[in-house]
């Protein structure tokens, strides 16, 4: 059983489009993450959600949009894709936010706008 | 959380133990150490968590001195297929991991 997994593993797309990945986490975890890998390897975070609530939002445009339907699933759609949203996109899962818990990521979604 | 500092990179051949090295000076005395792993296409795996002195566990050993300011992630006998990159990250309740560093490629060699 894959713990955390999402969906697409690749997205090739135009600049422009608007475009969706999945993930969902088996572990019971109370709170989920988006991170993104650049070209240059540095692995940010992006999103925080504990329990379905936002808890981190860092700087990152407004055309991304977390959406937790339940605390197992954190999606994230992005509007008017852009040629520098090509990167590896990870989702992660941790047992409680404010606490040394380690994460559990996801393998990852490469996404290449053209 | 607190600024880390570790090599770039390091080869070692199959069967050799491999130390990894991370400087942490500015460590708080709530701050513990995690390092995480990284295949290729994969997302970052935990491998080891510690806050004092040494922790082993089936896959690695921690040892952080007693003033804390570094920590030596030690792979006993690796294989090809420890081929990664493993990062080190430190902080304490509340600081999620906001930046993974570049962390240290660690190539094995048959």
């Amino acid at each position: 059983d894959t713990a955390v997994s999402q969906t697409p593993k690749y997205l090739v797309t135009q600049m422009g489009n608007d475009k969706s990945i999945k993930c969902e986490q088996n572990l019971g975890h109370d709170t989920m993450y988006w991170y993104k890998q650049d070209s240059k390897k540095f692995l940010k975070i992006m999103f925080s959600y504990n329990n379905k609530e936002l808890i981190i939002n860092e700087t990152v445009p407004n055309r991304f949009s977390p959406k937790s339907p339940d605390k197992a699933h954190l999606n994230l759609h992005i509007n008017s894709l852009e040629l520098g949203d090509s990167a590896v996109y990870f989702c992660a899962s941790s047992q409680e936010v404010n606490s040394v818990a380690p994460l559990h990521f996801g393998n990852g979604t490469r996404l290449t706008v053209t | 959380l607190a600024k880390t500092t570790q090599p770039i990179s390091m080869d070692s051949y199959e069967g050799q133990e491999v130390n990894i090295t991370c400087s942490h000076n500015n460590i708080a005395t709530n701050d513990y150490i995690t390092w995480y792993q990284q295949f290729p296409s994969q997302g970052p795996r935990f491998i080891i968590q510690g806050y004092k002195t040494k922790v082993t566990n089936e896959v690695a050993s921690l040892f952080i001195p007693a003033d804390r300011k570094s920590s030596t992630l030690s792979l006993p006998r690796v294989s090809l297929s420890d081929t990664a990159v493993y990062y080190c990250l430190v902080g304490d309740k509340g600081n999620t991991p906001l930046v993974f560093g570049k962390g240290t490629r660690l190539s094995v060699i048959a």
